[in-house]
This record gives C-alpha cells, structure tokens and sequence, in this order.
C-alpha cells in the first residue's frame, strides 16, 4: 500500500519570507512521482510542482522548489518570498500503479 | 487547450434520494478519469478510476457507483444517498499514467 504523511496541520509565515512544508511517503513501487497541489479557499485543487522519482534533480517551479530524499522518502516543499495569494492547503501527493495517493494536506497561512 | 468541466457545483440532498453528478472532459481523447471525495478538513480519497469506457476501478467499496457512458463522460450515481456520502466531491482527468491529473471545480455535496 501506497502512504503519505504531512505531520504539520497548520503552519504560517511572514509574507516575503521563506516556508518549508514536510511530506514523507512510503511505496513499493520502483517507479513513482511526486506531486504538491494547492487548494485555496475556492477548493479547486491546483498543481504546483512535480518530481519524477527517477530523477536526482530537485524540481523547481519559480519561487517554488522541493527537496526531494529519495531514500528517506521525504519531499518537501520551500515556498520562497511568501506572497499573500500562496495561503492555502497545500497537499502531497504520490502517483505509483496507476493511483494518485494524498496527504491530509497542510493549511498554510501568510501573515502580512 | 484541454478543459473539465463538473457539475453541479452545490447540491442538496435529503437522506435516501439518488445522485448523479456529471464530469466532461474537452480537448482531449481517452483520458484517465476519476472521481475522489474530500471530507471536510481532509485530503482527498479516490473513489473511482477509469482508463477507458467500461473500464471501472472501485477503490472503496461504498454506496456509490461510477459509469463512463462516453469517452470523455464520467458520472458518478448512488441509487440512496446516506447521511455519510455528504462532502466534497472532485472530478480529475490525466493524459496517462504518471501525468498530473487536472481537476474541476468540484460539487459539494450536502444530505439532509
């Protein structure tokens, strides 16, 4: 079976500043990616950032970037210079055999 | 540009009546769909999964039921909603396997 943990229900930061969000996960399966979506406060659930499992490189999308540990089976998300328009859930998610795996997401808040 | 669309976005139904709620997907041929369902506070929980017409995956058994009538068409039905089945309910698509999944704007689901 296919897991994802996110051990932080809430976290917050000061805007223009730098976030880290935790995701550990566990699969079987040897060929796997990793995602984090966004869900603001309308729910549409919105990708932010995917990492091929294969690749070392960490993935980085604009002031978002992730920290990917493959033999811990950690990834970890960093938003840098925090915007009030990042508040949202943030969820982690893991696609291996065909399903899509979420965390119980992490509600982000950005303190003006 | 590929697009989905879900509806309806808000629903109220007393304990005991049927459902159906409808996704389509434009732009696109033979996407993967699927139907997940988000518990207030929670991530999201994959309901159903298809890679074809007629080609249904249950991830959970339950008091609903998932039909693809049409490539593109994913309806999700239940014969006698239960007080249980309220919560939000998404609709994504995927090109294949691995691809992120795109997702609508949702249908929050109310039993009374």
């Amino acid at each position: 079976a296919q897991t994802v943990t996110q051990s932080q229900p809430e976290m917050s930061v000061q805007e223009a500043e730098t976030v880290t969000l935790s995701c550990t996960y566990d699969t079987s399966e040897s060929d796997y990616y990793l995602f984090w979506y966004k869900q603001p406060p309308s729910r549409q659930m919105i990708l932010v950032i995917r990492q091929e499992a294969y690749k070392q490189q960490n993935a980085t999308e604009n002031r978002f970037s992730v920290n990917f540990q493959k033999a811990a089976k950690s990834f970890s998300l960093k938003i840098s210079d925090s915007q009030l328009g990042d508040a949202a859930m943030y969820f982690c998610a893991l696609e291996g055999a065909q399903k899509l795996v979420f965390g119980q997401g992490t509600r982000l808040t950005i303190n003006p | 540009s590929q697009t989905i669309h879900q509806w309806p976005a808000t629903l109220v139904q007393p304990v005991g009546s049927p459902l159906s709620l409808e996704c389509t997907v434009e732009g696109t041929s033979n996407p993967n769909l699927y139907w997940y369902r988000q518990a207030a506070g929670r991530g999201l929980q994959l309901l159903f999964y298809s890679i074809g017409i007629d080609q249904i995956s249950s991830e959970v058994p339950q008091n609903l039921s998932a039909s693809r009538p049409q490539d593109r068409q994913f309806i999700l039905s239940s014969k006698k909603l239960l007080l249980s089945d309220s919560g939000f309910y998404l609709c994504a698509w995927s090109s294949v396997y691995n691809q992120p999944q795109h997702f609508g704007d949702g249908t929050r689901l109310s039993i009374l």
